[in-house]
């Protein structure tokens, strides 16, 4: 696609509830990136695959999350037991490959959990 | 660890004046990129301008361009000819030079930028 494509744009989900947000890069990218966006604050690395790989997970700030993008290209983050310190802007960004020129970024999903 | 700081929570300037906003970074490395992203109503973060860090010259495009003082750490944007729709978030973001297992950009907390008419 043109852009990088996020989906649902919104989210509400009762506390205990498990959610699945998912990201489609641009076509060809091989580095995708997921950060989280709490209200106020930047965006904060979460996790980043190369291909179908996962090489750092180092900023999923639990085992309740949890990411994965089988054939390289789709990414899904689960979040399992939401809880309410979970509400935030979930990022994706994609890049043909890992470069100092940035990464092409997605709208996000506001993801409320009440 | 590196770290990235916008010491400015909100700013305001006027159509057609200009602004600067600023940024300061922390970091042992000496090749590394900054990042300017601007953050509308719609979230989606736009690339405004990018910098090496080996390269002296300040980036310029078109009515962005930077302050870029390595010694200092210091990153700053410059807004000429404030537009109504150069409105968001602004956020500086700090990339180390690619080579190593995860290229992440690590960002500020943001500048809230409102052009007034």
């Amino acid at each position: 696609g043109a852009g990088v494509s996020q989906s649902p744009r919104y989210k509400v989900a009762k506390r205990g509830q498990d959610v699945a947000l998912r990201c489609d890069p641009i076509s060809g990218h091989v580095s995708l990136f997921w950060y989280q966006q709490a209200l106020g604050q930047g965006p904060e690395f979460l996790t980043y695959f190369q291909n179908e790989a996962q090489l750092d997970k180092s900023g999923l700030p639990s085992d309740r999350f949890f990411a994965e993008r089988p054939e390289g290209s789709v990414s899904t983050l689960k979040i399992q037991r939401t809880q309410q310190e979970d509400s935030a802007v979930y990022l994706c960004a994609s890049s043909l490959v890992s470069t100092g020129y940035g990464y092409t970024f997605g709208s996000g999903t506001r993801l409320t959990v009440v | 660890a590196q770290t990235v700081t916008q010491s400015q929570p909100e700013m305001s300037v006027q159509e057609a004046e200009t602004v600067t906003l600023s940024c300061t970074y922390d970091t042992s490395e000496n090749n590394y990129y900054l990042f300017w992203y601007k953050q509308p109503p719609s979230r989606q973060m736009i690339l405004v301008i990018r910098q090496e860090a080996y390269k002296q010259q300040n980036a310029t495009e078109n009515r962005f361009s930077v302050n870029f003082q390595k010694a200092a750490k210091s990153f700053s944007l410059k807004i000429s000819d404030s537009q109504l729709g150069d409105t968001a978030m602004y956020f500086c973001a700090f990339m180390k030079h690619p080579g190593g297992a995860t290229n992440k950009l690590i960002f500020g907390t943001g500048t809230l930028l409102a052009v007034q008419p």
